[in-house]
This record gives C-alpha cells, structure tokens and sequence, in this order.
C-alpha cells in the first residue's frame, strides 16, 4: 500500500536546529519532496530526492535513505517565520503525489 | 518564474449551486495540471490529474460526475463543484507540471469553498 509517517507536531528554539523525520511506503517510487505550508496558504516547494543522500540548500537540507523507506528535513539557525506546516510526500510513477498529514513546527522566542 | 494563478480565492455559495473555479499557469506551459483538497489540519488529498486534452483521471472516491474538470489548454484548468453541499466547504488546491522530470509542482494559492 501507499503511506507516508510523520510527526503531528513539534517545537524548537529560535536559532537552534531541528529534524522532522518521514517514513513512507509507497509502490512506483519515484521521488520525495519536502513543502512548506503556512496556514491558509498553499504549499511551497522546499526541496526533491530521488536518489540516497544529503541536498543541502542554505538553511535547508533534506536526506533521503530509499532503502530504509527514509527521510528528514533539517532546518538549521531556526527563526521565527519558519513555523508552518511541513509536508512530506512521496512520487509515485509519474503522477500520484502522496501526502503526509504534516508535521505542524512552533519555533519559541 | 513558474506561477501559478488560482480564482477566485474565496467563495462562498449557496447548497445546491455550482461552483467553478480556475487554475492558471501565467509563465510556463502545463501539461498536467492536478487538484486537491484539504479539510482543516489534514493533509492534501490528490483529487485528479489532468492532461492538456484528455480526460482526467480521477482517484478512487472522488465523483467524477459532482466535480467536473476541464484542461483545455496549456495553460488552464477549471474544477466545477456541481450541486455543491455543506460537506463540499473546503480549501481546494490546484498544481502545475511541465511535462518530463524532475516533476516538481507549482502550486496555486488556494481557493476557499464555503457552502451554506
């Protein structure tokens, strides 16, 4: 079947650096992306991982493991505007995007 | 670059009306263009993809006859909600994608359906 994990929710300090893991399940596999999603707003692409490894862009990174099922987003030197939604969602085949439920992040003064 | 426009924004309607809400791509040429739906503090459910010029496919438990979807051109897409009702009020979501890799979406910014 298709399904994809991640956390409800978390918290994390301005300035500090936080991990938001996903599992998934999905048949086709074909790609994994990270969105940022601010309430009432549509999602924003942060980042794509096809093969295993580490992409890093500025404060983003995100680590993909196909083999595991596997992936976190890292968010580095936190600020405040970086509470939102994040998505984590899986390609499969060529046109069947799947979503997580999002990980909801509260960054603390 | 890769903008997608979404109208209207919001939109409130009676029950038993039809809505029709519209999906551009201002800069790029789209040749798939997807909907979906999202209920407050869920996640996006993939309502159905369509190809420039063919049918759209619908995912398993979306009724293709009460959410009608048109994908005339390169560059529009419409999703009429038909006989709209209270349990249709959500925030509906339109995508964009070229055609070939790396198959990443431009999302438009959302329309919110209120049925009353």
């Amino acid at each position: 079947g298709q399904n994809i994990d991640q956390p409800t929710e978390m918290t994390a300090t301005e300035g500090a650096i936080v991990q938001i893991n996903c599992t998934y399940q999905t048949s086709g596999f074909n790609g994994l992306f990270w969105y940022q999603q601010h309430a009432g707003e549509a999602p924003t692409f942060l980042s794509y991982n096809v093969l295993d490894g580490l992409e890093e862009k500025g404060r983003f990174s995100s680590f993909l493991s196909r083999s595991k099922g596997y992936s976190y987003l890292l968010l580095k030197e936190l600020q405040m505007k970086d509470s939102a939604s994040y998505l984590c969602a899986t390609l499969s085949g060529t046109y069947k995007y799947i979503f997580g439920t999002g990980t909801r992040l509260k960054v603390l003064a | 670059g890769a903008v997608v426009s979404q109208h209207p924004s919001r939109v409130i309607c009676k029950s038993g009306t039809s809505v029709k809400i519209e999906c551009r791509s201002l800069d790029f040429q789209a040749t798939t263009m997807f909907w979906y739906r999202q209920f407050p503090k869920q996640s996006l459910m993939l309502m159905a993809t369509s190809n420039e010029g063919s049918k759209a496919t619908y995912e398993q438990g979306v009724e293709k006859d009460k959410f009608l979807i048109n994908h005339a051109s390169l560059t529009l897409s419409t999703l009429t909600v038909t006989s709209a009702h209270p349990e249709d009020s959500s925030f509906y979501i339109c995508s964009a994608r070229t055609s070939g890799g790396p198959y990443e979406q431009y999302f438009g910014p959302g329309t919110r359906l209120t049925v009353t």
